[in-house]
């Protein structure tokens, strides 16, 4: 069983709409939890990062549940440039290196 | 430069031979990583180092992969005899805490054929 769970996708979805991505992690001593985007052929970079008390950057909103060990990121009104796929990502606080879950594809179709 | 670079930015290479990548990592950032991706999956952690310090190795999948970061600032990721299952997207990645999240160089693609 892989560290961090995502649904791999692809989901494809109409400009506008509104898209929810869940990941679930294993490790109960993660500490730190990012979403990262990768566009095709290109690095990882970070969106945003992922606390209990939620998130909000525009139109993403990232959360985290402690208790059930789960991350969310909501995108609203959802664009075509948002096409990508998104990496949810934890990092525990005895290995230092970032976690990464294989990723969900995201399509906004117009 | 502004974020950090990592060359060559494709490698082809025959079984056997050696690669050395290369990455310069965001000035003034201690933490270094270096991750594998293969297609259609998460980058794989391979090791990390603050400053000059290798810390944590663990990632690396064989006794051919060695890293260095001698000064502390660029860093290389060598691979030895290199086999076909090594070919993937090497990424380097610094950060200047382990609080923040990390920032990714654009990757050395390695074919070995």
């Amino acid at each position: 069983r892989k560290e961090v769970e995502q649904d791999p996708g692809p989901f494809n979805v109409p400009e506008g709409a509104t898209v929810a991505f869940n990941c679930t992690y294993s490790n109960s001593a993660s500490q730190s939890f990012f979403w990262y985007r990768q566009d095709c052929r290109k690095e990882p970079k970070l969106l945003m990062s992922v606390y209990s008390s939620g998130n909000e950057d525009g139109r993403f909103t990232a959360q985290l549940n402690r208790a059930s060990q789960y991350i969310s990121l909501l995108i609203r009104d959802s664009k075509l440039s948002d096409s990508a796929t998104y990496l949810c990502v934890a990092r525990s606080g005895s290995a230092r290196q970032l976690t990464f879950g294989s990723g969900t594809q995201l399509t906004v179709l117009p | 430069g502004a974020g950090v670079s990592q060359s060559p930015r494709y490698k082809v290479a025959k079984r056997g031979q050696d690669v050395a990548l290369r990455c310069d990592p965001i000035s003034g950032h201690v933490s270094l990583f270096w991750y594998q991706q293969a297609l259609g999956q998460g980058p794989e952690f391979l090791t990390y180092f603050q400053n000059e310090a290798q810390l944590d190795k663990s990632g690396l999948p064989s006794d051919r992969f060695f890293a260095e970061r001698p000064e502390g600032s660029v860093s290389t990721l060598k691979i030895q005899r290199t086999q076909q299952e090594d070919s993937a997207v090497y990424l380097c990645a610094s950060t200047p805490g382990l609080t923040t999240g990390e920032f990714f160089g654009p990757g050395t693609r390695l074919t070995v054929l």
